[in-house]
């Protein structure tokens, strides 16, 4: 089966810095997305790792090793609107269509 | 430039009956999806459709049809609606050779 698995939950406070794990087990890999979701909202794209190595985009970067399955989303200095829900997805085909499959998500709650 | 827009915003339906949910983008995009949420889970792929005319079976296809009308619209059909239906409807669509999906508002569909 296919399958990503990442923390339910993640507290922390602001201004700090957190990570949020994704593995992922699926019959095909071409890259790992991220996406947010504030509560109520759309899902609204955050960042793509197709290779291994760390991508970063402002306060927020994102980690992929093939190699392990894994990668993970960094975000620094945490702001109270950082608040919401981090999903990973994988394209798992490599054809025009972008099929993603995203794990449960991450619900992150920043406090003062 | 309004992006993904979706229609209706909430429903409420009765076991059996029928409805279709609408969804447009503006941005010319080729590739088009519709999703469903539902609580404490990751968004599951019912149907996509990679251009004007054709249209594929994702993870959860049972129980909706689809319509891809033209370039802009892509809606999704409860022939007969059951309460394992109740979730939340996102529609999405990406521009050919980019990854990014851009998703709708949502629609917030329970069936009694």
């Amino acid at each position: 089966g296919q399958s990503l698995e990442q923390p339910s939950e993640v507290t922390a406070v602001e201004g700090a810095i957190v990570q949020i794990n994704c593995t992922y087990q699926t019959s095909g890999f071409y890259g790992l997305s991220w996406y947010q979701q504030h509560d109520g909202g759309a899902p609204t794209f955050l960042s793509y790792n197709a290779l291994d190595g760390l991508e970063e985009t402002g306060r927020f970067s994102s980690f992929l090793s093939r190699s392990d399955s894994y990668g993970y989303l960094l975000l620094q200095e945490l702001q109270m609107k950082d608040s919401a829900s981090y999903f990973c997805a994988v394209r798992d085909n490599p054809g025009g269509y972008n099929k993603l499959i995203f794990g449960a998500g991450t619900r992150l709650a920043v406090h003062p | 430039n309004a992006g993904v827009t979706q229609t209706p915003k909430f429903q409420v339906l009765k076991t059996g009956q029928s409805m279709t949910l609408q969804c447009a983008q503006d941005m010319n995009h080729n590739s088009m999806y519709w999703y469903r949420q539902d609580p404490g889970m990751g968004l599951r792929l019912i149907y996509y459709s990679a251009s004007e005319g054709t249209t594929d079976k994702g993870e959860v296809p049972n129980g909706y049809n689809v319509s891809r009308l033209n370039k802009r619209e892509f809606s999704l059909r409860l022939e007969s609606a059951a309460p394992s239906q109740t979730s939340v409807y996102f529609c999405a669509s990406r521009e050919s050779g980019l990854l990014t999906q851009y998703f709708g508002p949502g629609t917030r569909l329970t069936v009694l």
